[in-house]
């Protein structure tokens, strides 16, 4: 059975560093690009950006490149959602999941970030 | 960047219902379309690839069709499990977008 199951909840300050991560088990976890979906309070999806994890290719959406940082450690079969520096704005609940081909077949249970002074 | 415009943005019915739900590309997106269930605080659900192919699992009263900029997801008789919020999304070139979605509710 394909999982991915994402670290717990996060309550940071404007300006910390954040690095949430995804672990996939029950596939070939270097073989499918996993995602990072965002989704702010009371809003729709938002896609942020894939990786490779055999090789490490990335893309991100326009509206995030810069703003986080996605990587994975193909060992432990995990991938990560970075930030440098936390805005309020980035209050949401971030989800990742499994890429194939055109879609996204499998997700993870979301990591709600709150972001307060 | 190809946008997708999902209507209605709300959808009242009742169970038994047909509905239909409509997502519009800004741009020839062929059939590299899916669908998504979302129930609220959990994970979306995958329910329909390429604009017509029904996931494993899924209730055959689910159904998806279109090509190029139109396409629409139908529920053929609403069932009481069926009330949550439907995104469509779309691939091209590395990159992905989803609608807006449509919140079906209760009538």
């Amino acid at each position: 059975e394909v999982q991915l199951v994402q670290s717990g909840a996060e309550v940071k300050k404007p300006g910390e560093t954040l690095k949430i991560s995804c672990k996939g088990s029950g596939y070939s976890f270097t073989n499918f690009w996993i995602g990072w979906v965002r989704q702010m309070p009371g809003k729709g999806l938002e896609w942020m950006a894939i990786i490779y994890p055999d090789d490490s290719d990335t893309k991100y959406s326009p509206s995030v490149q810069g703003q986080v940082t996605i990587s994975v450690d193909k060992s432990i079969s995990t991938a990560y959602l970075q930030w440098s520096s936390l805005r309020a704005s980035d209050t949401a609940m971030y989800y990742c999941a499994r890429q194939v081909g055109d879609y996204f077949d499998s997700w993870g249970q979301g990591t709600q970030v709150t972001v307060s002074s | 960047d190809i946008q997708m415009t999902q209507s209605p943005s709300t959808l009242s019915a009742s169970v038994g219902d047909r509905v239909t739900i409509t997502c519009r590309a800004s741009q020839s997106i062929n059939s590299w379309l899916a669908w998504y269930q979302q129930k609220p605080g959990k994970a979306p659900k995958l329910l329909i690839n390429k604009a017509s192919r029904l996931q494993n699992g899924v209730p055959s009263r689910f159904s998806g069709s279109g090509s190029g900029t139109e396409f629409t997801l139908s529920i053929s008789s609403l069932q009481p499990d069926d009330f949550a919020t439907y995104y469509c999304q779309q691939y091209s070139s590395y990159s992905l977008t989803f609608g807006g979605g449509t919140k079906v509710e209760i009538k």
